[in-house]
């Protein structure tokens, strides 16, 4: 069973282009969120998702910033006109269940803006 | 949200068991003690949870105290590849199903 899949792993983009961050959760999990941790700092929540809906975006920036989760294919974290202080590593996680089970994080995809 | 407190660093020795502290005062009944460790440059990783009784697994021992307003995430013998942020966080539906991270404990091992 494969573990959180997160692509690509590094993504270099000029101001002003736009990020599109990919996120496989493990087989069977229907619970998708993103965090991002900026250099030297914690995580910060950003989004929770459910399949085909978002249940909570509290953390995410109002604007240039969406996540969706398809019924099929991976959770998708768009960034839109990216700006250097969107520099960071942007980490998901997938569980089975909220509350009493564990999440599993993937890798991280270490965004740097240029 | 009920909040956590960890010391901001602890040191051990490699070899020697482990007690990184947390307090939640505010805790609620039906919130779950969750921690979690970070390693260098890699995603968070889950070490253990539970709710009011001890738990044990292949990893570490969580103590929760009889009030639940504290726990003890206690690694039984420190390695150097255990040097890491540890994470305490409640875990419930008073937090909406997601996990908040605070600054956690910075632990180092010394060999």
């Amino acid at each position: 069973n494969a573990g959180v899949m997160q692509n690509p792993r590094h993504l270099v983009r000029r101001r002003g282009q736009e990020a599109r961050l990919r996120c496989s959760p493990m087989k069977g999990h229907s619970h998708v969120y993103w965090y991002r941790q900026l250099p030297e700092e914690g995580l910060k929540f950003m989004v929770y998702l459910q399949k085909e809906n978002i249940i909570d975006e509290s953390g995410m920036p109002k604007e240039r910033f969406s996540a969706e989760f398809p019924k099929e294919g991976p959770s998708i974290l768009r960034i839109q006109q990216v700006v250097r202080g969107d520099s960071a590593a942007y980490f998901c996680a997938s569980s089975g269940a909220t509350v009493n089970t564990e999440a599993f994080f993937g890798q991280g995809t270490r965004l740097t803006v240029v | 949200d009920a909040k956590t407190t960890q010391p901001n660093s602890m040191e051990s020795n490699e070899e020697e068991p482990v007690h990184l502290p947390c307090n939640h005062s505010t805790i609620s009944g039906t919130d779950y003690i969750h921690w979690y460790r970070q390693l260098p440059s890699q995603g968070p990783e889950y070490v253990i949870h539970g709710l009011t009784s001890n738990v044990n697994n292949r990893m570490a021992s969580l103590a929760i105290a009889e009030d639940r307003k504290s726990s003890t995430l206690i690694l039984h013998r420190a390695t150097l590849r255990d040097a890491a942020v540890y994470y305490c966080i409640l875990a419930g539906f008073n937090q909406g199903g997601k996990l908040i991270f605070g600054q956690g404990t910075e632990l180092s091992v010394k060999p």
